[in-house]
């Protein structure tokens, strides 16, 4: 099956600084998506992005489906930012990386 | 307007109990899924449907079944309950493309 890989897996930054996550997929997939799931467990959507770009306030992402990785950009870093960002590809079933734990001190 | 709930919050069973777990949604979507989640693991797909009356098996299906007889409910079920079993438990709907999650179930088997 497709492996999923997130890089890196830990983040500590500083408030205001900027970050990039990465995700790299084995295989051609349907889709992709990226999650956020806060300190308190609640898992959020943030992009459908199976190619191309997005930009949804301080954070976008880029899909190259041609070379298998997804980017996650935050900019401005909040505290409120912390928690674990995961990507998920779906080819027949949907597979999740292990996720990149993001801490901003304040 | 809901969104996706999930019920009960938390349970202990001991080891060879029975329990289902409840995921509904009030969205119409015809999408729902079942993960489990373990720690320092992502969500591992457990069984997903894809619409009322379908069930299909995913990524770690074995000791699970899954009932959808109604659009909005989606059922997991635990015949015999195993400490392998302890995880936190992930309900999500979707209508073909973005995932909405549910609260989660913490389930401990002693």
């Amino acid at each position: 099956g497709i492996q999923v890989e997130q890089s890196p897996p830990d983040l500590i930054l500083q408030e205001g600084a900027n970050s990039t996550l990465r995700c790299n997929f084995s295989d051609s997939v349907n889709n992709l998506q990226w999650f956020h799931q806060n300190p308190w467990g609640q898992l959020i959507n943030l992009f459908y992005i199976p190619s191309g770009t997005k930009q949804n306030g301080r954070l976008s992402a880029t899909t190259v489906a041609t070379e298998r990785y997804s980017l996650l950009y935050i900019s401005s870093s909040q505290t409120t930012d912390s928690g674990v960002y995961f990507c998920a590809v779906e080819d027949d079933k949907i597979i999740f990386g292990k996720g990149t734990r993001l801490h901003i001190l304040p | 307007n809901a969104g996706v709930t999930q019920t009960p919050k938390f349970r202990v069973l001991k080891t060879g109990q029975s329990m289902t777990l409840l995921c509904a949604q009030d969205m119409n979507h015809e999408y729902m899924y079942w993960y489990r989640q373990d720690p320092g693991m992502g969500l591992r797909l457990i069984h997903y449907s894809v619409g009322e009356g379908t069930t299909a098996k995913g990524e770690v299906p074995d000791g699970y079944n899954v009932s959808r007889l109604k659009k909005q409910n989606f059922l997991l079920g635990l015949e015999s309950a195993a400490p392998s079993q302890t995880s936190v438990y992930f309900c999500a709907s979707s209508p073909g493309n973005t995932q909405y999650f549910g609260p989660g179930t913490r389930l401990l088997v002693l």
